[in-house]
């Protein structure tokens, strides 16, 4: 089974700062994989990334990069040059062997104009 | 794009009552899960599918049931709704390798209200 701990509840922002949500996971399972799901005010939970547990590089999209590190089992997750659109619930998870989906509570970003 | 589409967006229903949540998705994906999403305790699963006619508990399956007769229709059933199942339902499905290996689609949700 997988734990996932996402310690910032709500994050407040002004626009154009860069901001970071942090991701902690722990897994007995030696493959495994990550994800970062967003969740506008609309509902729906978008999915944005996933990586490999065996896949330890950076990734960047656009304004959004991940960085995974798994010395400190982290999966953090950096808005550059935030902006009013990015303000939604974010939420990390994990799966390992089975098909469950464990989620974090998720962080609420709020991008202010 | 896939998509996910669950029959109601808001539903108020009495304690007591039978509710039947509906879900379907067009990818087949043999893949499909039900979660419930409350303030401060994020997702959690209910139920999940991996197949028609298949079903497994999840993490909180008490006082749920689920049916799954066509690969595109998964239903979540509260048997006997309480006031403690008013929540945010999230249906998802996923291609045949699961969670572990490729992302889950969500539905838009449905918001229940046990009054």
């Amino acid at each position: 089974a997988q734990k996932v701990t996402q310690a910032q509840t709500e994050i407040s922002v002004v626009e154009k700062e860069d901001v970071t949500l942090d991701c902690v996971y722990e897994t007995r399972d030696t493959t495994y994989y990550l994800f970062w799901y967003k969740q506008p005010p609309s509902g729906e939970l978008v999915f944005l990334i996933r990586r490999n547990s065996f896949d330890e590089q950076n990734e960047i999209s656009g304004r959004y990069s991940w960085n995974f590190q798994k010395s400190t089992s982290s999966f953090n997750f950096t808005i550059t040059a935030s902006q009013v659109v990015d303000s939604a619930v974010y939420f990390c998870a994990a799966g390992g062997s089975n098909y469950k989906l464990t989620f974090g509570k998720g962080t609420l970003l709020t991008v202010n104009p | 794009d896939v998509k996910v589409t669950q029959s109601s967006r808001y539903l108020v229903k009495r304690t007591g009552e039978k509710v039947f949540l509906e879900c379907v998705q067009d990818m087949d994906h043999e893949n499909m899960f039900w979660y419930r999403q409350d303030p401060g305790l994020g997702l959690r699963l209910i139920y999940f599918s991996y197949d028609v006619k298949m079903k497994e508990k999840g993490d909180i399956p008490e006082g749920y049931s689920v049916s799954r007769e066509k690969k595109e229709r998964f239903s979540l059933i509260l048997e006997s709704a309480s006031t403690n199942q008013t929540s945010m339902y999230l249906c998802a499905s996923s291609f045949p390798q699961g969670p572990n290996n490729s992302p889950l689609h969500f539905g838009n949700g449905t918001r229940l209200t046990v009054t």
